[in-house]
């Protein structure tokens, strides 16, 4: 699996765009970059997942860049409720195994004040 | 939206106990999970199953640890003899149905304490 690297925490202000960026140097042709969401004593929810260029959602956008060292996370106009823990994982997601376990950094503690 | 629940929400126990946390994943799903996250740590892999044996497995599930999916619905993570060290938020997760992305779907967790 590849190692992931992302800022332990992050601040921000609601209504401005919070870029959250990965670097993920060893990544492999089949790895796909999926983010994930926790909330405090929540299980962690499923953001994104891009395996190249851009990826849009109703939530967040998912910039990687042609050589896929790196890619970033965009959430447009936060609120308070968008303060939380974003995990950036990288993994053959579509193994034939398929069963896989994730494997989880420290992630990124985004607070976002009022 | 289908969604994995998880019961029950808080267990507490005594050291040396045994117990049983209940995970429904979402219908039709083929593969499942557990995870665990002591507090202010990682959340850290568990086990996998699918085709009703395990997949995978990390070095925290030793034998004091098991899994089984009793019926079509419920899948469950059983502690044979508890520690202190077990305290910890348990996370379920499934994945996997027909025409789906491979996302995994996590539950609410079970926050196991203990004593």
């Amino acid at each position: 699996l590849a190692k992931t690297t992302q800022p332990i925490s992050m601040d921000s202000y609601e209504g401005q765009e919070v870029n959250i960026t990965c670097s993920h140097n060893n990544i492999a042709t089949n790895d796909y970059i999926t983010w994930y969401q926790q909330f405090p004593s929540q299980g962690p929810r499923f953001i994104i997942q891009g395996y190249k260029t851009k990826v849009t959602n109703e939530v967040a956008s998912l910039f990687i860049p042609a050589d896929r060292k790196s890619s970033t996370l965009s959430l447009p106009r936060v609120s308070l409720s968008d303060t939380a823990v974003y995990y950036c994982l990288v993994g053959d997601a579509r193994s034939g195994g398929g069963a896989d376990g994730l494997t989880f950094g420290k992630g990124t503690h985004l607070i976002i004040q009022p | 939206e289908p969604e994995v629940t998880q019961t029950p929400s808080h267990q507490v126990t005594q050291m040396g106990q045994e117990v049983i946390l209940r995970c429904v994943p979402i219908s039709n799903h083929l593969y499942f999970y557990w995870y665990r996250q002591i507090l202010g740590q990682k959340v850290e892999f568990l086990v996998s199953f699918y085709n009703n044996e395990i997949s995978e497995k990390s070095e925290i599930f030793d034998d004091q640890f098991s899994v089984e999916r009793p019926d079509g619905s419920n899948f469950t993570l059983k502690i044979r003899s508890t520690k202190l060290e077990d305290s910890a938020m348990y996370f379920c997760a499934s994945k996997g149905r027909v025409g789906s992305t491979d996302t995994q779907y996590f539950g609410p967790g079970t926050r196991l304490t203990v004593l």
